[in-house]
């Protein structure tokens, strides 16, 4: 069945440094692709997604590029800011185009950023 | 703003009672919704599939008739924990398909607690 392998966390960071979160996938065909974030207390808000091979997502800074060849979905952020602070899941769901498939997700990554 | 709506977000009952949470989306029509449970520094767990107009799809190892879901109209999909345990205390997600945008949306979750 589909599975997604994301970076083990907790993860901290300094504000203004580098942001490297893996995933990797393993499904038929070419499933879509997504980045959720989930602040505290909060449900999951969908942060970029990317549907077909090489195409490259993007939101607030953060951007994750979908990677056939490797089956990774990693996101990245060149400059994190304490807001950022929360936890990330990576997840994909099966195609199939207009019908409703269900997301696998990842384990989730928390990221602490301090100031 | 939201395209999900859950509702309560927080809820404490005794020990035996039941608790319905509602999940809406409030500007398309959903046919499939999902029921999530996630523990605490955990992932999410798919509890069942909701679709509208039919029985509940759910997941291996989690009772139905413990965790009742109804979808009887296309924006709305209930969850009801009957005879509620502490060990039914955890935080509950609904998601929602969009299939014009073939995005997932997500409540902003229920946090409950039995006493």
């Amino acid at each position: 069945g589909d599975s997604v392998t994301q970076m083990e966390g907790p993860v901290t960071l300094s504000e203004e440094a580098f942001l490297t979160i893996n995933c990797t996938y393993t499904a038929t065909g070419y499933p879509s692709l997504f980045w959720y974030v989930q602040y505290p207390g909060e449900g999951l808000q969908l942060l970029l997604k990317a549907t077909k091979a090489d195409d490259k997502g993007s939101n607030k800074g953060f951007e994750a590029t979908y990677r056939k060849e490797t089956t990774s979905f990693h996101l990245e952020k060149g400059s994190v800011q304490v807001s950022d602070s929360a936890v990330y899941f990576c997840a994909l769901s099966p195609p199939g185009p207009g019908s409703a498939r269900q997301l696998t997700f990842g384990s989730g990554t928390q990221l602490t950023v301090l100031p | 703003g939201a395209v999900v709506s859950q509702h309560p977000s927080r809820v404490i009952c005794k020990s035996g009672t039941s608790v319905k949470i509602e999940c809406r989306s409030l500007d398309f029509q959903a046919t499939t919704m999902f029921w999530y449970r996630q523990f605490p520094k955990k992932s999410l767990m798919l509890m069942a599939t909701s679709n509208e107009g039919s029985k509940a799809t759910y997941e291996q190892g989690v009772e139905k008739d413990k965790f009742l879901i109804n979808h009887a109209s296309l924006t709305l999909s209930t969850l009801t924990v009957t005879s509620a345990h502490p060990e039914d205390s955890s935080f509950y997600i609904c998601s929602a398909f969009d299939v014009d945008r073939r995005s997932f949306d997500f409540g902003q979750g229920t946090r409950l607690t039995v006493v």
